[in-house]
């Protein structure tokens, strides 16, 4: 079936880079997205990439994608203490109306 | 542009009381969504309309019950909320072309 998994959690030193990585079962998988979830707030879009896609880069934030693998990595440069949160990966799964999330990956921020 | 809006914010129930949470968007989107979310187990889908008119189950939908009331508006109801049904409760709207899914701030509910 269709799955998304991600580790629990993270911990960075500000100003290093964050790599959160997540892998994804539904190889049909048409789009594939990242979510930002801050505190006590509903989930975010951050950055998406086409399955068709290795790569895209949006400010700080570069998504890999490895098909073969079916990985799907965030990294986010410059990490700084607004950028601690909750981390959504998604995908649309085999129904484009529907889009399956991974557990989240809390990403928490050391001075 | 409001974007998606939930009500109540939070909610407390006792065991066996039944409430509706509501949800509206103001996107002009098709289809809409509702998730609860529990510590580690992320987003789970309960149920969504891909349109007007149309509902179906998603992974969790014991225990619910939803209506489409029209475009703008789909509510989520608790017949006899039980306590495993405390939660976080996001509604989400997406976007046709891109399947982006826009999420309303969360309803936290227990069930006690």
């Amino acid at each position: 079936g269709e799955d998304v998994e991600q580790s629990l959690f993270l911990s960075v030193r500000e100003g290093d880079s964050s790599v959160i990585n997540c892998t994804y079962t539904d190889s049909s998988s048409t789009y594939l997205y990242w979510y930002k979830q801050e505190p006590g707030a509903g989930l975010q879009l951050l950055t998406y990439i086409f399955s068709n896609m290795d790569m895209k880069q949006d400010q700080r934030l570069t998504v890999l994608l490895n098909k073969k693998d079916k990985h799907l990595s965030l990294r986010i440069a410059d990490t700084q203490t607004g950028d601690s949160a909750i981390y959504f990966c998604a995908e649309t799964g085999s129904s484009a109306s529907k889009i399956i999330f991974g557990s989240g990956t809390r990403l928490s921020i050391r001075p | 542009n409001a974007g998606v809006t939930q009500t109540p914010k939070f909610q407390v129930l006792k065991t066996g009381q039944s409430m509706t949470l509501q949800c509206a968007q103001d996107m002009n989107h098709n289809s809409m969504y509702w998730y609860r979310q529990d510590p580690g187990m992320g987003l789970r889908l309960i149920y969504y309309s891909a349109s007007e008119g149309t509902t179906d189950k998603g992974e969790v939908p014991n225990g619910y019950n939803v209506s489409r009331l029209n475009k703008r508006e789909f509510s989520l109801r608790l017949e006899s909320a039980a306590p495993s049904q405390t939660s976080v409760y996001f509604c989400a709207s997406s976007d046709p072309d891109r399947y982006e899914q826009y999420f309303g701030p969360g309803t936290r509910l227990t069930v006690t």
